[in-house]
């Protein structure tokens, strides 16, 4: 039982380029969440996605996209990194997003974006 | 607006003493508040959960208390250890919402 798992762990791009950050739970919960966090910052929601099927937007969705692929996997894609999406991005799962239920976090993929 | 704040913004004591942070909020209607530990390099890990109507709520050498009517919670480590060192997260989320607002957390530091 891995938990939450996000890949890759680290990533350095090129401001312009693209890329997908993968995120995968195998604890049958029904939501998930991406998750960035900034030097100084609490954790900022950028988006959710309550059932497989659905997505919302956060509190920072700008210059980001995601997919619910099915329900274990939710991925987060930057269409074209700019140097402020340097950040750690963590993803995380939780039974529903309402109510007492914890939200499971995987380790992080530290991004920076030149 | 919905906002929690923390203080201390980091702390530092010695290994076996005791410390205690501090979270208020101003999140409404409340539903739930929670306390995470997050070690360097890793994810957050939640440490204890408080509804409306538990003030004090245990975790081996961590305690919560909450205080609903001042919107105020606190996380008590006793007899704190070099593994204690890492950044403590409040976190409350809202009875209408989807969304949990996040303190920035108080970073931690146990010396030997």
């Amino acid at each position: 039982n891995a938990g939450v798992t996000q890949t890759p762990k680290f990533q350095v791009l090129k401001t312009g380029q693209s890329m997908t950050l993968q995120c995968a739970q195998d604890m049958n919960h029904n939501s998930m969440y991406w998750y960035r966090q900034d030097p100084g910052m609490g954790l900022r929601l950028i988006y959710y996605s309550a059932s497989e099927g659905t997505t919302d937007k956060g509190e920072v969705p700008n210059g980001y996209n995601v997919s619910r692929l099915n329900k274990r996997e939710f991925s987060l894609r930057l269409e074209s990194a700019a140097p402020s999406q340097t950040s750690v991005y963590f993803c995380a799962s939780s039974e529903a997003t309402r109510s007492t239920y914890e939200q499971y976090f995987g380790p992080g993929t530290r991004l920076t974006v030149t | 607006k919905n906002q929690v704040e923390q203080s201390p913004q980091s702390l530092i004591i010695l290994e076996g003493k005791n410390c205690t942070l501090q979270c208020n909020y101003t999140v409404s209607p409340f539903s739930n508040l929670r306390w995470y530990k997050q070690d360097t390099g890793r994810g957050p890990v939640s440490l204890t959960i408080m509804t409306f109507s538990e003030n004090t709520k245990s975790n081996g050498r961590y305690t919560a208390t909450l205080d609903a009517d001042t919107k105020q919670s606190s996380l008590h480590i006793t007899a704190s250890q070099l593994s204690d060192s890492a950044s403590y997260i409040c976190v409350v989320l809202s009875g209408g919402s989807y969304i949990p607002t996040f303190g920035r957390g108080t970073s931690l530091i146990v010396h030997p």
